[in-house]
């Protein structure tokens, strides 16, 4: 059973404090992703990475950053956190290929005040 | 460039009822097709996909035809439970570019019993 797993579950943090959101996966996959969920939006995609020691900007990588220092750990991390970046986070993992499915995290809810 | 469009946002039914979810998607060439669905406090998981023109994608009762002709992947269920109560995302991945998911708005479904 594909297996990726997201910490913290949940997080409050400071305006202009540092988060950092971990994700591990234990399915071998080349491929993982950041994406940030919110009412009227949607899935997002913030950040992506082939492999390790690769990291690629998605659709909305402002204000974010992304490093993947091994094939099963991938970490969003944020410099300096704003309101506007309360949401919830999705990490995810998958193969290579356009028929590839892709195995999500459990999430990982942020509240920056 | 590629896009998926669900018309609806949010859809409210009793158990028993027909369900359609309208997915309509715009690409080149020749993408693979998604349903994913993500229960409350979960991540999405895959439902089931398609690769080819009239391909039919089904599981749990659920079901959706690749049709190129009308560029549609629509999602029905003929008979819903309270239990299917969730958010629907139709995506599209396509030939070439192996990384990315292009993603719907999502649809919530509400049965009532």
């Amino acid at each position: 059973e594909a297996a990726v797993t997201q910490s913290p579950r949940n997080k409050v943090a400071v305006t202009g404090g540092k988060v950092t959101l971990s994700c591990n996966q234990t399915n071998n996959h080349n491929n993982m992703y950041w994406y940030r969920q919110d009412t009227g939006h949607g899935l997002r995609l913030i950040h992506y990475s082939y492999g390790a020691g690769s990291t690629e900007k998605g659709d909305i990588p402002d204000g974010y950053k992304a490093s993947r220092p091994s094939q099963e750990n991938f970490s969003l991390i944020l410099e300096l956190a704003t309101p506007s970046q309360t949401s919830v986070y999705f990490c995810a993992s998958g193969l290579t290929g356009n028929t590839g499915q892709l195995y999500f995290g459990e999430g990982s809810k942020l509240t920056v005040l | 460039g590629d896009s998926v469009t669900q018309t609806e946002g949010q859809v409210a039914l009793s158990e028993e009822d027909f369900l359609t979810i309208h997915c309509n998607y715009s690409a080149s060439g020749y993408p693979t097709l998604f349903w994913y669905v993500q229960y409350p406090g979960e991540g999405p998981q895959l439902l089931f996909r398609a690769s080819r023109d009239k391909e039919k994608g089904s599981s749990r009762g659920f079901e959706a035809t690749y049709d190129k002709g009308t560029t549609s992947f629509h999602l029905r269920k003929a008979s819903v439970q309270e239990s299917d109560s969730a958010v629907y995302y139709c995506a599209l991945r396509n030939v070439g570019d192996n990384s990315k998911l292009i993603w719907g708005l999502g649809t919530s479904l509400v049965v009532n019993p």
